[in-house]
């Protein structure tokens, strides 16, 4: 079966420090991956997707960026994080027409 | 542009009674729907969708819900709520020409009252 990993849990980051937040999958070849924000605990806002090895689509402008180095393994990176990129960061894989999520990471900056 | 709305920021209902969480769509061509559910500090788990056949589609946790074309509406439904059922509901459909992309709801908070 397929399984979604996210680390770390949680972080606590101070402003212009960098990030990188890490999703793998597991029981499953060449995904469709997805970040996503969550703020303030309601509404998500797909940040990237990638559909393969070092194709990252950005969905909109912002602080961050994305890479995929291995076909089930999708990172979340900044240079220098922002107060307004705290949130809840949440990975997704495709299966069957279907997303299926990670378990999140809370990200608070300070 | 293709979205869901979600109208409600929050519904209350007592246990036992009927809930309902509202949705409605706007998308070019024929929709695929779904709906999530997420708990305090979790990722969003999958409750049921609808991409064709019968317009009344049955998902897990004794949840359902139903694809009205002429309302564009796709209303999740649970006959008999429970207190463990309070949670963050989201209402998603798939971006066409999008590589399985979904534009989600703001997401509907439900409170289940013992």
């Amino acid at each position: 079966s397929q399984t979604i990993h996210q680390w770390p849990a949680t972080l606590v980051q101070p402003v212009g420090s960098p990030l990188s937040l890490e999703c793998t999958v597991e029981g499953t070849s060449n995904p469709n991956l997805y970040w996503y924000r969550q703020a303030a605990g309601r509404g998500l806002q797909l940040l990237f997707y990638s559909v393969g090895i070092g194709q990252i689509s950005s969905e909109v402008p912002q602080n961050l960026s994305a890479s995929r180095p291995q076909d089930r393994q999708f990172i979340l990176s900044s240079k220098k994080l922002l107060l307004s990129d705290s949130g809840f960061y949440l990975c997704a894989f495709t299966r069957y027409n279907e997303q299926f999520f990670g378990p999140g990471t809370r990200l608070t900056v300070l | 542009a293709q979205s869901v709305a979600q109208p409600e920021d929050q519904v209350n209902v007592a246990e036992g009674n009927p809930l309902t969480v509202k949705c409605t769509y706007s998308v070019s061509g024929n929709p695929y729907l779904f709906w999530y559910v997420q708990y305090p500090n979790r990722g969003l788990q999958f409750l049921l969708k609808y991409i064709t056949g019968d317009n009344l589609v049955k998902g897990s946790y004794g949840f359902e819900a139903e694809f009205n074309k002429s309302q564009t509406s796709f209303h999740l439904k649970k006959p008999s709520a429970l207190v463990s059922d309070s949670a963050l509901y989201f209402c998603a459909v798939r971006l066409p020409y999008g590589n399985n992309r979904l534009a989600f709801g703001k997401g509907n908070q439900v409170v289940v009252i013992p």
